[in-house]
């Protein structure tokens, strides 16, 4: 089993709707999370962390912990096709571990 | 803003040749990491260094070696480049438990 299972997608949203991307992860001592957007042929940019239980909110992005679940979200709001991007979820115990990433797609 | 810059973009070299990717960074994070990212297969980590001339093997170290002198340079190096090491190479910077920051990437294509 992964540390960091993501669903490789992808995930296909039409423009304005809200794209939803999860992650669940292994080790119940995780303490704290990240989410990143990676361009194609470029590198992963930070777009959130979160370390305690439930909701984040930045913008059009919305982050949701639930460590007895052992599961992270990433909700974006009012998709644009700029958001259209593979996004890494990365959690960290002692260690840093990447999820192998979801492909979004954005269609207009 | 967290600057970590890698000092190529675009690197093409010849098989077996020793081949040096360099990365700065400039806020005085005590970790640094080497990634490579090929498609399909993720990031996957290469060396880590937690501090000043300290180094660890990270999920593929073979064929690569790690320098840390000062704290904010952290060098990879391919000691006989083989094609198989063709890639996108991506370093990042990290304080304790905080997130990571990643330089721009360089692509790698030994010919």
């Amino acid at each position: 089993q992964k540390e960091v299972e993501q669903n490789s997608g992808p995930l296909s949203v039409p423009e304005g709707a809200i794209a939803s991307l999860n992650c669940t992860y292994s080790d119940r001592g995780s303490q704290s999370f990240f989410w990143y957007r990676q361009y194609s042929g470029k590198s992963p940019e930070l777009i959130m962390s979160i370390y305690s239980n439930g909701d984040k909110e930045d913008g059009r992005f919305t982050a949701q912990l639930n460590k007895a679940s052992q599961y992270v979200s990433l909700l974006i709001r009012d998709s644009q096709p700029s958001d259209s991007a593979t996004y890494l979820c990365a959690v960290n115990f002692n260690k840093f571990y990447f999820g192998s990433g979801t492909k979004l797609n954005v269609k207009p | 803003d967290v600057k970590v810059t890698q000092s190529s973009r675009y690197l093409v070299k010849r098989t077996g040749e020793k081949v040096f990717l360099e990365c700065v960074q400039d806020m005085d994070h005590e970790n640094m990491f080497w990634y490579r990212q090929d498609p399909g297969l993720g990031l996957r980590l290469i060396y880590f260094s937690y501090d000043v001339k300290m180094k660890e093997k990270g999920d593929i170290p073979e064929g690569y070696s790690v320098s840390r002198e000062k704290k904010e340079r952290f060098s990879l190096i391919l000691e006989s480049a083989s094609t198989n090491q063709t890639s996108m190479y991506l370093c990042a910077s990290s304080l304790t438990n905080q997130p990571q920051h990643f330089g721009d990437g360089t692509r790698l294509s030994i010919l």
